[in-house]
């Protein structure tokens, strides 16, 4: 059973830019979290989606931000107009319905903005 | 505000010595978990703990919740140089899934 894939591994963007990613959460996971980790950090919770719902998007920046889980394919986290602040590793989490309590992770996306 | 408090936040060890980590809150979470993290991964689940006053134990790795379920603490016995890295508690009192602020383990050989 596939674990939770993110990409890509790496994005390097130019200021300005759009940047996206991509979670398949593991196979029967139907809610899907994203976090974001500075360095020297720990993992700040942005957004709880579950499938075509958004559940709790209070760690999401107000602006440029966008999170979406849909029907079929990956949630998809999407940075419009990157900023050189944007720059850190976003972390991808499923887990199976019901079980909130455990998540499990993906390898994570590092985005660095020029 | 920071809802789970982490000590040391950074902690270096010879290989062979004991070691205790501690996660802490004034919030009461229905269970905790701990996490290891490895340089450029993402982090793995270690364990879960529901009950307070909970004990686990994973193979040198003992985890213990506290009895008002607002605290937990990862001891590590003869630690190795295998055990080197960022270890997370994490805990959900709603909705939201918040991590603490780490521990970053080296164990020297």
């Amino acid at each position: 059973n596939a674990g939770v894939m993110q990409n890509p591994r790496h994005l390097v963007r130019r200021r300005g830019q759009e940047a996206r990613l991509r979670c398949s959460p593991m196979k029967g996971h139907s809610h899907v979290y994203w976090y974001r980790q500075l360095p020297e950090e720990g993992l700040k919770f942005m957004v709880y989606l579950q499938k075509e719902n958004i559940i709790d998007e209070s760690g999401m920046p107000k602006e440029r931000f966008s999170a979406e889980f849909p029907k079929e394919g990956p949630s998809i986290l999407r940075i419009q107009q990157v900023v050189r602040g944007d720059s850190a590793a976003y972390f991808c989490a499923s887990s199976p319905p019901g079980q909130g309590l455990e998540q499990f992770f993906g390898p994570g996306t590092r985005l660095t903005v020029l | 505000t920071q809802l789970l408090e982490q000590s040391p936040q950074f902690l270096s060890i010879q290989e062979g010595e004991n070691l205790t980590v501690y996660c802490n809150s004034s919030s009461v979470f229905s269970s905790l978990q701990w996490y290891r993290q490895e340089p450029g991964e993402g982090p793995v689940l270690l364990v879960t703990v529901v009950t307070g006053g909970e004990v686990k134990k994973l193979k040198r790795l003992t985890f213990q919740f506290g009895d008002a379920r607002k605290d937990s603490s990862l001891h590590i016995t003869a630690a190795q140089p295998g055990d080197t890295g960022l270890y997370l508690c994490a805990g959900a009192p709603g909705n939201q899934f918040y991590f603490g602020t780490g521990t970053s383990l080296t164990v020297i050989p």
